[in-house]
């Protein structure tokens, strides 16, 4: 596709449910990137992954969040036992780390939960 | 770790005015720079970027930006801003060959017409 593009755009959630987002990046970017963007806070990364590397989880904030990147393509980041302060806009980015490092971003997902 | 400091979280405008946004870093390697911008119910777009050579980089819409290694500073600036230069700016960097961006927390910047 043209750009990153994600699903849902928009996510509702009680506390204590699971939810996925999805993260399509550009094709034949090798890097994607998931960050948090909460009011206040700018963004947070959170998880990275590069080819066919073991990603870098070091910005997950607990043990509730995990990713996956199926086929060096789509993502997924799965939030378990939701919690209120999980609450926030997700973003992916990818890059073509061959080119350079500039990320592109996606339009987010925005996390409410309830 | 590396960090990024915004200096002001809200700027306020009027038109033809003259702008700067602050933006410093805490890493004393090899550094690339950008700004990043997210206009109202749109997604983050890159504005300018840094990685070597001229200091003085300019990006989209008349933004320049200045890299200066001493005060581990890159500020943006634009001669004279429009109403719809009103958004949000994201300072970030990449440092050490690492490849995620680390943020600084963004300026709101509201210009009136």
């Amino acid at each position: 596709g043209a750009g990153v593009s994600q699903s849902p755009s928009n996510k509702v959630t009680e506390k204590g449910k699971d939810v996925e987002l999805r993260c399509d990046p550009i094709s034949g970017h090798t890097a994607l990137y998931w960050y948090r963007q909460s009011l206040g806070q700018g963004l947070e990364f959170l998880i990275y992954f590069q080819g066919n590397s073991a990603p870098d989880k070091s910005g997950l904030p607990s043990d509730r969040f995990s990713a996956e990147r199926t086929g060096g393509s789509v993502s997924t980041l799965t939030i378990q036992r939701t919690q209120q302060e999980d609450s926030a806009v997700y973003l992916c980015a990818s890059s073509n780390q061959l080119a350079s490092n500039e990320q592109f971003f996606g339009p987010g997902t925005r996390l409410t939960v309830l | 770790a590396q960090s990024v400091s915004q200096h002001n979280h809200h700027v306020i405008l009027s038109e033809a005015a003259s702008l700067e946004l602050g933006c410093n870093y805490s890493y004393g390697g090899t550094v690339n720079l950008f700004w990043y911008v997210q206009y109202p119910g749109q997604h983050l777009q890159l504005l300018l970027k840094y990685f070597s050579g001229d200091p003085l980089v300019k990006g989209i819409k008349g933004f320049e930006a200045e890299f200066i290694k001493s005060k581990f500073s890159f500020n943006l600036r634009k001669p004279s801003v429009q109403w719809s230069d009103t958004a949000e700016y994201f300072c970030a960097v990449n440092a050490g060959g690492y490849s995620t961006l680390t943020f600084g927390k963004g300026t709101m910047l509201l210009v009136s017409p």
